[in-house]
């Protein structure tokens, strides 16, 4: 069965340390692998996906398909990272059909001053 | 930056009765999508739609779940006779088609939160 593990719920950081948010997946398909992101009383937002390979807000994330992760990195945290992370894998369908996207159970990324 | 808008963003009602959560998903966009999450667990998929026709459904979307898009814009999901379990916060997606096998990014809207009581 397809699913997303993130393996802690709060994660807490003082400004400045480097992060690293924990998603591994289970799928046998080739995967299509996300992070979104929630801050406080918004909505989810993509903050990047495997395929595109590149760094937004000084994240980056490198799927690992021999142990099937995708973590993503920061170096140096900024308080204005706090929020709730969530690792998320797509199961694309054949042409004409969506693929739906199975989530981790996220990640709270505390940032302290 | 074009946004999928969802209302009402707090629901009450009581068990038994329907509800009808509406969404204006991205305005070219073609595949609709409705994701729930319960207090403290995870976002999980409901269903996706594309060409006026469900394309696939969790476990989750029993018969009290219907989906609908009743014009150009809107994107509903209906529930029959709500339950205590129901109460969560629902999500609405769309993704652009860009004619490939792979699913695009979905973009979600803010959330509508219901409450049965």
């Amino acid at each position: 069965a397809q699913r997303v593990t993130q393996p802690e719920k709060l994660l807490s950081v003082f400004k400045g340390a480097p992060v690293e948010l924990k998603c591994n997946y289970s799928y046998s398909g080739s995967p299509e692998l996300f992070w979104y992101v929630q801050y406080s009383r918004q909505r989810l937002q993509l903050l990047l996906r495997h395929i595109s390979r590149e760094s937004i807000k000084g994240f980056t994330a490198d799927l690992n398909k021999g142990e099937t992760s995708f973590h993503l990195k920061k170096p140096f945290a900024q308080e204005e990272d706090s929020a709730m992370y969530y690792c998320a894998l797509s199961l694309y369908m054949i042409y004409n059909q969506g693929g739906k996207l199975i989530f981790g159970q996220g990640t709270e990324l505390s940032v302290k001053p | 930056e074009p946004e999928v808008t969802q209302t009402p963003s707090h629901q009450v009602t009581q068990m038994g009765q329907e509800v009808i959560l509406r969404c204006v998903p991205i305005s070219n966009h073609l595949y609709f999508y409705w994701y729930r999450q319960i207090l403290g667990q995870k976002v999980e998929f409901l269903v996706s739609f594309y060409n006026n026709e469900i394309s696939e459904k969790s476990e989750i979307f029993d018969d009290q779940f219907s989906v609908e898009r009743p014009d150009g814009s809107n994107f509903t999901l209906k529930i029959r006779s709500t339950k205590l379990e129901d109460s969560a916060m629902y999500f609405c997606a769309s993704s652009e088609a860009r004619g490939l096998a792979r699913g695009d990014t979905q973009y979600f809207g803010p959330g509508t939160r219901l409450t049965v009581l």
